[in-house]
């Protein structure tokens, strides 16, 4: 199975900052990548897939990037609903596998 | 509006069996790959099992594999996990997810969830 890394596994930052977050595929995936973010208590929702295309009804502050082995997910300005832990899935080959998550805290 | 709504979630013994349920609505569900994925109370999440939108193609991870069955019935729009010898590291939060297109395809609408605990 392909293994999704992502960096950091939790960090705090400020409404207004830019952040990034980071996953790396243990091997290459094309962009068959997606990012979802989660709430406590909630499903994921669906916020980037093919590496960049910002799903439908998505804040444009969301980004995506990157193809092959490492990816990002760009918020360019945070606000207070984006504090949630952001996890990273590939779909290129069976079974799909998720990174552990990243969550992100209010300073 | 796509609406998936999952239930069948409860409390069973090591052993024991479950079957989840998955109505969905809002959407031309026949024409849609589903899948199951589940999380571990405070972990993340994992994927359990896909379907095609005509039950030709089905995987499973091989935590699961010779346990849980995944069907779907298109006439009712419901999507099913057939859960068998459950154990304790089963517990979690099962949601269903729409595959937007395909095999190969990201998640693009999910459950709330139903939750399962296995227990002694």
């Amino acid at each position: 199975a392909i293994r999704m890394t992502q960096s950091p596994s939790s960090f705090s930052a400020s409404t207004g900052d830019r952040v990034t977050i980071t996953c790396r595929a243990s091997q290459g995936i094309s962009s068959y990548l997606a990012w979802y973010q989660q709430k406590p208590g909630k499903a994921p929702k669906l916020l980037i897939y093919a590496a960049s295309s910002l799903q439908s009804g998505v804040p444009s502050r969301f980004s995506g990037s990157g193809s092959g082995t490492d990816f990002t997910l760009t918020i360019s300005c945070l606000q207070s609903e984006d504090f949630a832990t952001y996890y990273c899935q590939q779909y290129y080959s069976y079974p799909p596998t998720f990174g552990q998550g990243t969550k992100l805290e209010i300073k | 509006e796509v609406q998936l709504v999952e239930s069948g979630g409860g409390l069973v013994q090591p052993g024991g069996s479950l079957r989840l349920s998955c109505a969905a609505s809002g959407f031309t569900f026949s024409s849609y790959s589903m899948n199951w994925v589940r999380q571990a109370p405070g972990k993340g999440l994992e994927w359990v099992s896909y379907i095609s939108s005509s039950s030709s193609t089905i995987y499973y991870a091989d935590s699961v594999k010779g346990r849980f069955t995944i069907s779907r019935d298109n006439a009712k729009n419901s999507l099913y996990l057939q859960m068998n010898s459950l154990r304790d590291e089963d517990t979690a939060v099962y949601y269903c997810a729409r595959a937007y297109d395909g095999d190969y395809a990201h998640f693009d609408y999910w459950g709330q969830g139903t939750l399962v605990t296995v227990s002694s």
